[in-house]
């Protein structure tokens, strides 16, 4: 079955890059997303890739793609506090059908 | 539309009983997820509806589960007789069928005591 996995904890300094990493089993992954969640609050969709993309960058999120390797990774650029979160990564075969989730890696940026 | 609403945003309820959550979705949106989320765990995949047709349901979702979408625009998760373990965030997202795009509500925290 499907197995996404990612690092359980990361801390950064604010200003710092924050680089976030995500390894998956599905071959068959075509959609690969990072949602953003704080406490007590639901998934905030970040960004996505699609499997034919190495790269995909939007203002301080750069998304990594090693397909060989089923390795996704998320950069944070200038990381702020309000960047302190719990990032999942997910995949999905299709477009709109269900998303299988790491099990989230805690984001502490320290002022 | 200002996204997915769920409610309750809290539930506490004692072990046996029934409980049931709503789930709002953005109008334009044909498909609805149900998914599970424990603490310290990533969401997991309960059911899905396109319309109101339910178009897959995880073997998670045991038979005391039961989810219906009547006019492919509300939904409601209903759990018989709750034990401990169902305590967990359920969340449910929406999207357009083949849109790349699913977006999440707040979610309903189920305690159950």
């Amino acid at each position: 079955g499907e197995d996404v996995e990612q690092s359980l904890f990361l801390s950064v300094r604010e200003g710092d890059s924050s680089v976030i990493n995500c390894t998956y089993t599905d071959s068959s992954s075509t959609y690969l997303y990072w949602y953003k969640q704080e406490p007590g609050a639901g998934l905030q969709l970040l960004t996505y890739i699609f499997s034919n993309m190495d790269m995909k960058q939007d203002q301080r999120l750069t998304v990594l793609l090693n397909k060989k390797d089923k390795h996704l990774s998320l950069r944070i650029a200038d990381t702020q506090t309000g960047d302190s979160a719990i990032y999942f990564c997910a995949e999905t075969a299709a477009a709109g059908n269900k998303l299988t989730f790491g099990g989230g890696t805690r984001v502490l940026v320290k002022p | 539309d200002t996204g997915v609403s769920q409610n309750p945003r809290h539930k506490i309820t004692k072990r046996g009983q029934n409980v049931t959550f709503r789930c709002d979705p953005i109008s334009e949106h044909n498909r609805l997820y149900w998914y599970r989320q424990t603490l310290g765990q990533g969401p997991e995949f309960l059911t899905y509806f396109q319309n109101e047709a339910q178009l897959e349901k995880s073997r998670l979702l045991s038979d005391r589960f039961s989810a219906e979408r009547p006019k492919g625009s509300f939904s409601t998760l209903e759990i018989q007789r709750t034990e401990q373990g169902d305590s967990a965030m359920y969340l449910c997202a929406s999207s357009q069928a083949g849109n790349t795009e699913a977006f999440f509500g707040q979610g309903t925290r189920l305690t159950v005591v």
